[in-house]
């Protein structure tokens, strides 16, 4: 079992480009959520997909947008990039909500 | 709101020593708790995840415990070593986050051989 993967592993973009991360989930799991982590804090919850639904959403604007697969992988859309978007970007699998999530590698994103 | 604090923010400890990393969130009513490491750079590998009905886990040398009422985990740590050395991320999933986790800031441990 290949776990969560995450491509790619860093990214640097200029502010006001557009950015796309991806995630596959670990075998068997159905649910994938997307975590911002900034350097020296913990992760904040951005959004959660379910049966390619958008199930519940963070604090964080629309500029950010999602889309799962039937496969259940996913996508990270980030539009308009701000200096402030420069993080570690995290994704989670699960067999549903309320089960343990598992975590890929993380992508770096720097924006110039 | 949910919030969860870690304590301390940074800790450093000779090898072999046993050590307690505490987690505290403010509202009582969550469904599980997960403890993760995070090496620099690298993504979470979850640890110990507990139940809001369980007291405890334990795998290997790590033991979490749960005190729901007063807001509570601890991770103790046994016989450290310097592959220990990592930031240790605590997280809750409450009833009204639906699922998604809610992290403290993490405590960064340093085992010095």
């Amino acid at each position: 079992d290949a776990g969560v993967t995450q491509s790619p592993t860093h990214l640097i973009k200029t502010r006001g480009q557009q950015v796309t991360l991806r995630c596959s989930p670990k075998s068997g799991h159905d649910t994938v959520s997307w975590y911002q982590q900034a350097l020296g804090q913990g992760p904040q919850f951005i959004f959660q997909y379910y049966e390619e639904e958008e199930r519940q959403r963070g604090n964080f604007p629309d500029r950010f947008s999602g889309h799962q697969f039937p496969n259940y992988s996913s996508e990270l859309n980030v539009n308009a990039l701000l200096l402030g978007d420069s993080a570690l970007y995290l994704c989670a699998s699960s067999r549903d909500r309320w089960n343990e999530q598992y975590f890929g590698p993380g992508t770096r994103l720097t924006v110039t | 709101k949910q919030e969860v604090t870690q304590i301390p923010a940074a800790l450093s400890v000779p090898e072999g020593e046993n050590l307690v990393l505490n987690c505290s969130f403010t509202d009582s009513a969550i469904y599980n708790l997960q403890w993760f490491r995070q090496d620099p750079g690298k993504g979470l590998t979850s640890l110990l995840l507990i139940q809001s009905s369980q007291r405890e886990q334990t795998s290997g040398r790590l033991n979490a415990s749960l005190d729901k009422s007063s807001g509570r985990s601890t991770l103790y740590i046994a016989a450290s070593q310097p592959g220990d050395s990592a930031t240790y991320l605590c997280a809750v999933v409450d009833g009204g986050s639906q699922g998604n986790l809610i992290f403290g800031k993490g405590t960064k441990l340093s085992v010095k051989p």
